[in-house]
């Protein structure tokens, strides 16, 4: 069983949906939260970081950690098609040393 | 800032070819890392770096070697180049301290082994 599980689509919606991503994972230690944003042959980058359980909201962007369930989601509001990318969790006990899902793939369709 | 820069883009190598990838950051991050990439997989942890002079293993380090002699470089070695090296490799890097120790990436190097 890999320690992070991340569906990896492709998920493809039409412009101004509401996107749903998720990650579940194993490991009951990882307390930092991270969901990277990955465009086509680019380097990953920062888009949301969460410390343990909660929720967290930037622009029309949320995330969501559920320690209990070991659940991790970000929710897209008003996706535009400037938001297609790859999405990839990543989780980590010290937020140095991070392991990452598989990323999904997301296209929005104008 | 030009932030963490990676040379070269493209490569391609024979079969027991050796090679070093060359990482750069000019943010004065005390952490540094090497993951490599594979078609619809995430990033794994090759070798990562906490300051100068001080390497450690990642979760694939076989067939790389890592040095860190100054703060702002990382090159990452391949010796003898297998087909299972063909991957994007990226460098990142981190200010450990107080905070969200975010890691930034570089651009990645596509590296091919034929």
């Amino acid at each position: 069983q890999k320690e992070v599980e991340q569906d990896p689509g492709p998920l493809s919606v039409p412009e101004g949906a509401i996107v749903s991503l998720n990650c579940t994972y194993s490991n009951s230690a990882f307390q930092y939260f991270m969901w990277y944003r990955q465009y086509s042959r680019k380097g990953p980058e920062l888009l949301m970081y969460t410390y343990s359980s909660g929720n967290k909201e930037d622009g029309r962007f949320t995330a969501q950690v559920d320690k209990s369930s070991k659940y991790i989601s970000l929710f897209i509001r008003d996706s535009q098609p400037s938001d297609s990318a790859t999405y990839l969790c990543a989780m980590s006990e010290s937020a140095r040393q991070l392991t990452f899902g598989s990323g999904t793939q997301l296209t929005v369709l104008p | 800032n030009a932030g963490v820069t990676q040379t070269p883009k493209f490569r391609i190598l024979k079969i027991g070819q050796s090679m070093t990838l060359q990482c750069a950051q000019d943010m004065n991050h005390n952490y540094m890392y090497w993951y490599r990439q594979d078609p619809g997989m995430g990033l794994k942890l090759i070798y990562y770096s906490v300051g100068a002079g001080i390497t450690d293993k990642g979760e694939v380090p076989n067939g790389y070697n890592v040095s860190r002699s100054t703060t702002e470089d990382f090159p990452l070695r391949l010796e003898l180049a297998a087909p299972s090296q063909t991957s994007v490799y990226f460098c990142a890097s981190s200010y450990f301290g107080t905070g969200t120790d975010t890691q930034y990436f570089g651009p990645g190097t596509r590296l091919t082994v034929l």
